[in-house]
C-alpha cells in the first residue's frame, strides 16, 4: 500500500528565515506530487505540482518554491518567509493528473511565522 | 474556472441520525470528477468518496453515499446512522480533465459536530 510523510509536523520560524519542507511517497512510482496550503479556517489552494523529476509546476506566484530531486520526493522552500506564509502545509499524490484520480493527502505540516 | 460552493458553515446533528452536507460546482468542462474529504482536528485530510461526471449511478463507500444531481450541478455527502467520530470539516472538490489543470478545487467546507 501507499503512504506519504510528511516532515517537520510543526515548524514555528521567525520572519526573513528559510523554510524547507519535505514530502516522500512510499509504495508507488512516478506519482504525480502536490503543494497545498491552507489558511486558517478555509480550503485549501494548490501552490505547486509536478508530474516528474525536476518538473515544477507553479500555481500562485509568490515567495515559496518547490522541487522534486527524487521520484517520490517533493521538497517546498523559502529563502525569507513572510508572515503571510503561516498556514497548513498538505502534500499530496496520485497516480496520474486524470480527472478520476484521487489525490491522498499527508499528515501536513503546521508553520507558524513569527 | 471551476467553482466549489458548500453552503452550510456548520451543522449539528444528533447522534445516530442520517446528515446531507451540500455542495454545488460550477464548471464548463464536460468531464470533471468530484470529491469528498473530512478533515479532523489532526488536519489531516481523509479521501471519503468520488463520482465522476460520467457515472451513471451515484457513488456509496460504506456509510457514505454521494447524491449526484447533474442538472443541478450538486453533490450532497450524506453520511448515515452518524458517529461521534464523524465530527470534522467535509470539504467538497472538483478536478476537471483539462492536460495541466492539475488542481484540485476546493469548497470552504462545513464543519459538522455530532451531539451525543
Amino acid at each position: 500500500s501507499q503512504t506519504i510523510h510528511q516532515w517537520p509536523a510543526t515548524l514555528v520560524q521567525p520572519v526573513g528565515s528559510p523554510l524547507s519542507l519535505e514530502c516522500t511517497v512510499e509504495g508507488t512510482s512516478n506519482p504525480n506530487l502536490y503543494w497545498y496550503r491552507q489558511a486558517a479556517g478555509r480550503g485549501l489552494q494548490l501552490l505547486f505540482y509536478s508530474v516528474g523529476i525536476g518538473q515544477i509546476s507553479s500555481e500562485v506566484p509568490q515567495n515559496l518554491s518547490a522541487s522534486r530531486p527524487q521520484d517520490r520526493q517533493f521538497i517546498l522552500s523559502s529563502k525569507k518567509l513572510l508572515l503571510s506564509d503561516s498556514g497548513f502545509y498538505l502534500c499530496a499524490w496520485s497516480k496520474t493528473g486524470a480527472f478520476t484520480d484521487t489525490q491522498y493527502f499527508g499528515p501536513g505540516t503546521r508553520l507558524t511565522v513569527l | 474556472a471551476q467553482k466549489i460552493t458548500q453552503t452550510q458553515p456548520g451543522m449539528f446533528v444528533q447522534e445516530k441520525e442520517a446528515v446531507t452536507l451540500d455542495c454545488t460546482y460550477d464548471t464548463s468542462d464536460p468531464s470533471y470528477g468530484l470529491f469528498w474529504y473530512k478533515q479532523p482536528s489532526s488536519g489531516e485530510m481523509i479521501f471519503l468518496i468520488y463520482q465522476g461526471s460520467y457515472d451513471q449511478q451515484n457513488a456509496t463507500e460504506g456509510r457514505y453515499s454521494l447524491n449526484f444531481q447533474k442538472a443541478r450541478k450538486s453533490a450532497n455527502l450524506v453520511i448515515s446512522a452518524s458517529q461521534l467520530g464523524d465530527s470534522a470539516m467535509y470539504f467538497c472538490a472538483m478536478r476537471v480533465s483539462n492536460f495541466g489543470n492539475e488542481k484540485l478545487t476546493f469548497g470552504t467546507g462545513t464543519r459538522l459536530t455530532i451531539i451525543p
